[in-house]
């Protein structure tokens, strides 16, 4: 059974520009979940979808947001970039939320 | 506020010994706990993990401890193989919350 896949796996933006990333479950799979990596904050969660439904949201400004497809597909989406965004965005998948969590090998996000 | 800590950022271990993760948790509403490996410029590969109606779980060279009433739970690796050398991550979650609280990692490297 193949992993979880996201797309682009690097990506280099300037300041102010705006991205969307993408994540395709494990078959199977209804729930997703988004996360940052920095050096700095460590793995900070962003939020979570289940059937097309945001169910928890962490603490991030508004120009982070996300959505999922009727197929689990899901994308998310940063607006006027900033320094700071510059992180490894990790998604995962499971069955049920209550699954344990499966991680894709995450987009690079580099904001010049 | 970091509910998930891992005060040791690092662990050097020679090959054949065994390795002890240590971790340790503020929430008590927490009830899963799961352990993650990390190698660079890849997504976190679940490991191991415990519910919190247990105390032990083993899989293999990995057995994790729980201990609810200090919040405390460590991750053991009997013996430690040179591919044991990565980022451990532990994270916590409760049923219905929807996301995973990670602490901030602890590079182990095992010495041959």
């Amino acid at each position: 059974k193949a992993g979880v896949t996201q797309t682009p796996r690097y990506l280099i933006k300037t300041r102010g520009q705006q991205v969307t990333l993408s994540c395709s479950p494990i078959s199977g799979h209804r729930s997703v979940s988004w996360y940052q990596q920095t050096p700095g904050q460590g793995l900070q969660f962003l939020f979570e979808y289940f059937s097309e439904t945001q169910r928890n949201k962490g603490n991030f400004p508004g120009r982070f947001s996300g959505r999922q497809f009727s197929n689990s597909r899901s994308e998310m989406n940063v607006s006027t970039l900033e320094l700071g965004d510059s992180a490894l965005y990790l998604c995962a998948s499971s069955v049920t939320y209550e699954e344990t969590q499966y991680f894709g090998p995450g987009t690079r996000l580099l904001v010049l | 506020d970091q509910q998930v800590k891992q005060n040791s950022p690092s662990l050097s271990v020679q090959e054949g010994r065994i390795s002890i993760l240590n971790c340790d948790y503020t929430n008590s509403m927490f009830d899963y706990f799961l352990w993650y490996k990390k190698y660079p410029a890849e997504g976190p590969t679940f490991l191991i993990s415990i519910s919190s109606i247990k105390d032990k779980n083993e899989d293999g060279r990995f057995t994790v401890f729980l201990n609810k009433s200090a919040k405390h739970l460590s991750l053991h690796i009997v013996p430690s193989q040179p591919g044991d050398s990565a980022v451990y991550f532990c994270a916590a979650t409760q049923y219905y919350d929807y996301k995973l609280s990670f602490g901030a990692g602890t590079t182990v490297t095992v010495r041959a």
